[in-house]
Order: C-alpha cells, then sequence, then structure tokens
C-alpha cells in the first residue's frame, strides 16, 4: 500500500541557510501534519493543512513557514537555520473521513544544521 | 513539567515476556489516549488508540487507561524481538475543526532479547 512519502531523506546545510523539505501524502488523504523530533525527544507538533489551509499550529518558529498545494502535497520552508534546529521532521496525513486519530507517518527528513 | 511523563527507558526483557510499558500526564482534558511504535529511523506507527478509561485489547497489546489517576498503560504479551522498538504514549484534548493534534511522551525503548 502506498505510504507517506517525504524528501529528501537526509538533509545538511549550514547555520543561516535555507531548507525545503516536501511531503507526499498518501493518495486521497487531504490532511498533512508536520512534527518535529529532536534527539531523545518526543515528536513536537509543528502545523497543519486541510484542504490548502492552514488548520492547526503548533510550535513552528517564524522562521518555517509551510503550505499545502493543489495536488495536497506540502513543502515546510525553514530560513535562517540554527543548529537547535537539526531534528528529525516526520510528515503525516490522514483524510478527514477517518477515525481521527488515523494518521500515518512518513519516514522522516533527518536535517543536520552544521 | 511536561504534559506528558514517559520513562525513556531502555527496558530490556527476555523473548516471551510481559511488558509494561507507562505514561502519566497532567492535563485532565485529555480525552485520546494513543500507543505509537517507533522503530529506528522510521516515523512512528499507530498501535493502540482509545477514548475512555478502562481496557482495550488488540492481539498481544493491551491498552489500559485510568483517567483518575491520570496513567495510561501498554501491555505487550509473548513479547517478541520484533517488538524491540520506541514506544510513544500519545494523547489529545479533542477535536478542532476535525483535525487532532496530539502530545507525545518522550517514549520508551524496549529491547526483547531472544
Amino acid at each position: 500500500a502506498a505510504g507517506v512519502i517525504q524528501s529528501p531523506r537526509h538533509l545538511i546545510k549550514e547555520k543561516r541557510e535555507t531548507a525545503t523539505l516536501k511531503c507526499y501524502p498518501i493518495p486521497r488523504h487531504d490532511t498533512v501534519y508536520w512534527y518535529q523530533q529532536g534527539p531523545g525527544q518526543d515528536p513536537q507538533f509543528l502545523i497543519s493543512f486541510y484542504e490548502k489551509m492552514q488548520s492547526d499550529k503548533g510550535s513552528i518558529p517564524d522562521r518555517f513557514s509551510a503550505q499545502q498545494f493543489s495536488d495536497y502535497h506540502s513543502e515546510l520552508n525553514m530560513s535562517s537555520l540554527e543548529l537547535g534546529d537539526s531534528a528529525l521532521y516526520f510528515c503525516a496525513s490522514k483524510t478527514q473521513g477517518a477515525s481521527y486519530n488515523e494518521q500515518f507517518f512518513g519516514p522522516g527528513t533527518r536535517l543536520t544544521v552544521l | 513539567q511536561k504534559e506528558v511523563e514517559q520513562d525513556p527507558g531502555p527496558l530490556s526483557v527476555p523473548e516471551g515476556a510481559i511488558v509494561s510499558l507507562n505514561c502519566t500526564y497532567s492535563n485532565s482534558a485529555f480525552q485520546y489516549f494513543m500507543w505509537y511504535r517507533q522503530y529506528s529511523r522510521k516515523g512512528p506507527e499507530l498501535l493502540m488508540y482509545t477514548y475512555s478509561s478502562g481496557n482495550k485489547e488488540d492481539g498481544r497489546f493491551t491498552a489500559q487507561v485510568d483517567k483518575s489517576s491520570k496513567y495510561i498503560s501498554l501491555f505487550i504479551r509473548d513479547s517478541q524481538p520484533s517488538d524491540s522498538a520506541t514506544y510513544l504514549c500519545a494523547m489529545g484534548v479533542g477535536v478542532s475543526g476535525g483535525s487532532y493534534i496530539p502530545t507525545f511522551g518522550r517514549g520508551t525503548s524496549l529491547i526483547v532479547h531472544p
């Protein structure tokens, strides 16, 4: 079965650079969530989109922005990268018609900021 | 103090043992309780979810919620080496516009040795 696809899987950037992470949800899923998971930490919710509109906002820094496109894929744009941004970034998707809890997670993008 | 507390472990058990994983929480408004399993370098995978106090069983897994004590547990019977992973508890307040944002615990690393 198709799963959530994230690209790239690994990304190395230097401080003050920018990064763009991409998420391709499961087909027919209309809701996308972004999470940040630091080393040994729990996933922290960043932001979510439903039908291309932002639906919830969590602890996303002002340096980050995100959007969902007409094909439902989503991009997380990160600017002025800091060392503390090094983390695993997960995308999850679900369909509004499914049970509340059925978020399917992608494999994550490991971002390393040097 | 974090809203959700979870011992990071590691918890090491022999194959066939009964495993007990636990989380405590402080937000009495939490209504949804879930357990995710996360293998190394993979995204979290939903294992169990429940909305109420009591037990919910699914194969070798039993989720238990005690709202009066703000305490949830996941029991794994007849544990297998393939169960070795990090187990994250997650819980949420409710639904906002159809979306659901869980608060995660830090995860407990489980090692089942043959």
